[in-house]
């Protein structure tokens, strides 16, 4: 199975800053790699599909980069709703695996 | 708009079986797309449990493959899932999704609630 490993697995940030979430996996996936948001007892939502390909309805300042085994997540200006956790997932070979998750919480 | 809800117990016996069923709406399973269930345990992160093409092709993580079974109910617009043996281990928050297909590979568009399965005596 592939691995994915996904830093920091939680920090904190200020309404405004810029912040970015790293994705490795353990061998290469092109980019068959998709990135969720979760907020607290609600389901996991689609930000971002093909590494870089924003999910319909989802806000600009949410941005994805990379390809093969490096992948970042970019939210460009902090806004108080998007202070949850995300987590990355690949879907280039089967079992699908999730990354463990990165938790962003308000300083 | 397409949603998903799931039903089924919310507490199963150790070594029973669990089952599950998600009902679509707003999107015919017929129609196409991959259909998945993923599950959370309380506090950790997401595990893909598996997926079955409208056709009744199915896929299974391989960790689950010997207790699962994922069937599609297109006449009911609805498909489920059976976790058979299960433990402690196996309580979890469990979600449907639907999944979206780039060239045969998938990734998850719509999610359900989730609902809450405790394994407990």
């Amino acid at each position: 199975a592939i691995r994915m490993t996904q830093s920091p697995s939680s920090f904190s940030a200020s309404t405004g800053d810029r912040v970015t979430i790293t994705c490795r996996a353990s061998q290469g996936i092109s980019s068959y790699l998709a990135w969720y948001q979760q907020k607290p007892g609600k389901a996991p939502k689609l930000l971002i599909y093909a590494a870089s390909t924003l999910q319909s309805g989802v806000p600009s300042r949410f941005s994805g980069s990379g390809s093969g085994t490096d992948f970042t997540l970019t939210i460009s200006c902090l806004q108080s709703e998007d202070f949850a956790t995300y987590y990355c997932q690949q879907y280039y070979s089967y079992p699908l695996t999730f990354g463990q998750g990165t938790k962003l919480e308000i300083k | 708009q397409v949603q998903l809800q799931e039903s089924g117990p919310g507490l199963v016996k150790p070594s029973e079986t669990l089952s599950l069923t998600c009902a679509v709406s707003g999107y015919s399973i017929s129609s196409g797309y991959y259909w998945g269930w993923i599950r959370q345990p309380p506090g950790k992160g997401l595990e893909w449990i598996g997926s079955i093409y409208h056709s009744g092709s199915t896929y299974y993580n391989p960790s689950l493959k010997s207790r699962v079974t994922i069937s599609v109910d297109t006449s009911k617009n609805q498909f489920s899932l059976k976790l058979s043996s299960v433990t402690a281990a196996d309580t979890a928050v469990y979600y449907c999704a639907r999944g979206f297909a780039a060239a045969g590979r998938i990734y998850f568009d719509y999610w359900g609630q989730g609902t809450l399965v405790t394994v407990s005596s």
